[in-house]
């Protein structure tokens, strides 16, 4: 079963610091990777896109790493603040047996808390 | 340029009714998926309708349905409400079924309440 793991399920760190958020999937046969920030009772920002065949993306203070062979990800936040607090949602496309691509599988996500 | 739009934003029904969601996708996109998100859970797929057809469905009772128009906007239908059926109702649009970047856009969803 093609499945997609976040750890921890939760995280707080004082504001400043560099952080690095977990994510793992079951099946390396992967189309794309996606990192998104849900905000309390709101929708979905997308955040990151990597294709399969990268290794990594950045935008601004985030910078988000594929590694197909070991079923990771990661997304790294630089110099958090306090307005990165949100919840971040790690998804899969992984690819079906006749090479299509299948529907998004999300991870439970890392609850991120940055203080002041 | 406007993204993902869905209405209504908040939905209160009682147990038995029927609940119709509706989702305009991003101008130019024909891919339309529609997700649950209960309350402490994670995000449970329901549909994926593209160019007008339902491509994939997840394990949800037939009482969840849906359609894609000709303008590729969606609609969901939840038949016979249950109370564990409250919960965040997500769309997301992408470009195309089968494409160079497949990226999802989210909108902001529509929270239905079941009394």
């Amino acid at each position: 079963k093609q499945e997609v793991t976040q750890i921890p399920a939760a995280l707080s760190v004082p504001e400043g610091e560099n952080l690095v958020l977990n994510c793992s999937f079951t099946d390396s046969a992967i189309y794309n990777l996606q990192w998104f920030r849900q905000d309390p009772g709101k929708g979905l920002t997308s955040l990151l896109l990597i294709q399969s065949s990268q290794r990594e993306q950045t935008s601004g203070r985030l910078n988000a790493s594929l590694d197909k062979s070991s079923g990771r990800s990661t997304l790294y936040i630089a110099a958090s603040q306090p307005g990165d607090s949100a919840t971040y949602l790690c998804a899969v496309r992984f690819l079906k047996n006749t090479g299509t691509a299948s529907k998004l599988t999300f991870g439970t996500g890392t609850r991120l808390q940055v203080t002041l | 340029e406007a993204g993902v739009t869905q209405s209504p934003t908040h939905l209160i029904k009682t147990r038995g009714q029927q609940a119709t969601l509706r989702c305009s996708p991003i101008s130019g996109h024909t891919s339309v998926y529609w997700y649950q998100q209960a309350l402490g859970l994670g995000l449970q797929f329901l549909l994926w309708y593209d160019e007008g057809e339902e491509r994939n469905r997840g394990n949800f009772p037939p009482r969840f349905s849906g359609r894609q128009f000709p303008n590729y906007s969606s609609e969901l239908n939840v038949n016979a409400l249950e109370l564990e059926d409250s919960a965040l109702y997500l769309c997301a649009s992408s470009l195309e079924f089968w494409g160079p970047t497949g990226e999802l856009f989210f909108g902001e969803g529509s929270r239905l309440t079941v009394l």
